[in-house]
């Protein structure tokens, strides 16, 4: 069964740094999202993304964070001048129109 | 706006008991669809179930089953005869259907840690 594939599984960098996180949704997947995980917490939605444009994003969304599909398989989720905060899970999704929403296996992020 | 609330945040059992994880959620949308997902040690989100708005039908898979309750807003999931292997992180999440308006985003409820003791 296709897969959503997330890279790194984990990443670790210093405050005030830049981190692109990498998602390949699955092939024929329309809509794809980017959520957040704080560790014990709930799973946050962040962004969603729709013919190559952002469709939604939350509050926690800021200018701080950007996507793009720069080349029609990747979706990345940049976060520029990484903070402590910034320590999460973040989980990519696809989905077609119907289908559930399928989540990578997440990349946790450690920010020291 | 719409809501998911998942009031059980930790439940602990005993292998072999059954058990029911509650959630209740709110909306608007004539149109939506209901999920749960497993959230194991390992940290991935698994899909469990999705119902949609139009489909009241219970369904059972295995050992688990869900109780989907127009009336009360209610979409409870029950293990039967828990497993160790059961001990996880369950989510229940609500998305509209997707349309000119609705991005298919899914929104979380706060999810119950289930541990079962062997």
């Amino acid at each position: 069964e296709p897969e959503v594939t997330q890279t790194p599984s984990h990443q670790v960098t210093q405050m005030g740094q830049e981190v692109i996180l990498r998602c390949v949704p699955i092939s024929n997947h329309l809509y794809f999202y980017w959520y957040r995980q704080i560790l014990g917490q709930k799973v946050e939605f962040l962004v969603s993304f729709y013919n190559n444009e952002i469709s939604e994003k939350s509050e926690i969304f800021d200018d701080q964070f950007s996507v793009e599909r720069p080349d029609g398989s990747n979706f990345t989720l940049k976060i520029r001048s990484t903070k402590l905060e910034d320590s999460a899970m973040y989980f990519c999704a696809s989905t077609g129109r119907s289908s559930p929403l399928h989540f990578g296996n997440g990349t946790r992020l450690t920010v020291t | 706006a719409q809501k998911v609330t998942q009031a059980q945040t930790e439940i602990s059992v005993v292998e072999k008991e059954d058990v029911t994880l509650d959630c209740v959620y709110e909306t608007r949308d004539t149109t939506y669809y209901l999920f749960w997902y497993k959230q194991p040690p390992s940290g991935e989100l698994v899909f469990l179930i999705r119902r949609n708005s139009f489909d009241e039908q219970n369904e059972i898979s295995g050992r688990y089953s869900w109780n989907f309750q127009k009336s009360t807003s209610s979409f409870n999931f029950t293990i039967t005869a828990s497993q160790v292997v059961d001990s996880a992180v369950y989510f229940c999440a609500l998305r509209s259907g997707l349309g000119s308006s609705n991005t298919g985003k899914l929104i979380f409820g706060q999810g119950t840690t289930l541990q079962v003791k062997p």
